[in-house]
């Protein structure tokens, strides 16, 4: 069964420091993971997403994100936070046969100046 | 292109009613999921149409149940509502064909039972 964990329902950082949002995912067969982004009262944004191309995957808005199969981690990074940043994250993995995602509880990660 | 919208935005119903929501996919696509996110949760999969047919089923009661039309938008009825049926719809499409890959998501209706 698929499923995606989130750790740290809540990071903080300063605006200029470096964003950390871990995913850890289990898979019956190789995956496909995502990032979604979600503002204040609206729907999901993707930011990227890994199809068993390239490990390292580059996003929009400078984020990427690394695909360690060893340690079944799918993890957000950014080198930079900026104050715009500040939303609701979302890692999510796909249900096989289709394009349905198993979504984790989210990260809320806040930039303060 | 106008992307995924939903209709209504808000919408305010009693314990007991029914209540239709309603999406049009982007342009292309043919496939529709629909996902409720309740306050501070991620979003949880409903169920996935395509052609017209339910494909994929997450883990909600019959009292959920869509419909996908010809040209592909989707409706999601719920029966009965209880006050735990309060959330956000989401809605999301994406191609069958061409990989299939990436989901578009709408806005989303906020539903609130009362």
């Amino acid at each position: 069964a698929q499923s995606v964990t989130q750790l740290g329902s809540h990071v903080s950082v300063s605006e200029g420091a470096l964003v950390l949002l871990r995913c850890n995912y289990s898979s019956s067969v190789p995956p496909y993971l995502f990032w979604y982004v979600q503002y204040p009262n609206q729907g999901l944004q993707l930011l990227l997403k890994y199809t068993s191309a390239a490990t390292l995957v580059k996003g929009i808005n400078g984020f990427e994100a690394e695909f360690k199969k060893s340690e079944t981690s799918f993890h957000l990074t950014k080198p930079s936070a900026h104050m715009r940043d500040a939303a609701e994250y979302f890692c999510a993995v796909r249900i096989p046969g289709g394009t349905a995602l198993i979504f984790g509880k989210g990260t809320t990660l806040s930039v303060s100046s | 292109d106008a992307g995924v919208t939903q209709s209504p935005t808000h919408l305010i119903k009693t314990r007991g009613q029914q209540v239709t929501l309603r999406c049009s996919p982007k342009s292309g696509h043919d496939t529709v999921s629909w996902y409720q996110q309740a306050l501070g949760q991620g979003p949880q999969f409903i169920f996935q149409y395509y052609e017209e047919e339910e494909r994929q089923r997450g883990n909600f009661p019959d009292r959920f149940s869509g419909h996908q039309f010809p040209n592909y938008s989707s409706e999601l009825n719920v029966n009965a509502l209880l006050l735990g049926d309060s959330a956000l719809y989401l809605c999301a499409s994406s191609s069958a064909t061409g990989g299939g890959t990436e989901a578009f998501f709408g806005q989303g209706t906020r539903l609130t039972v009362v």
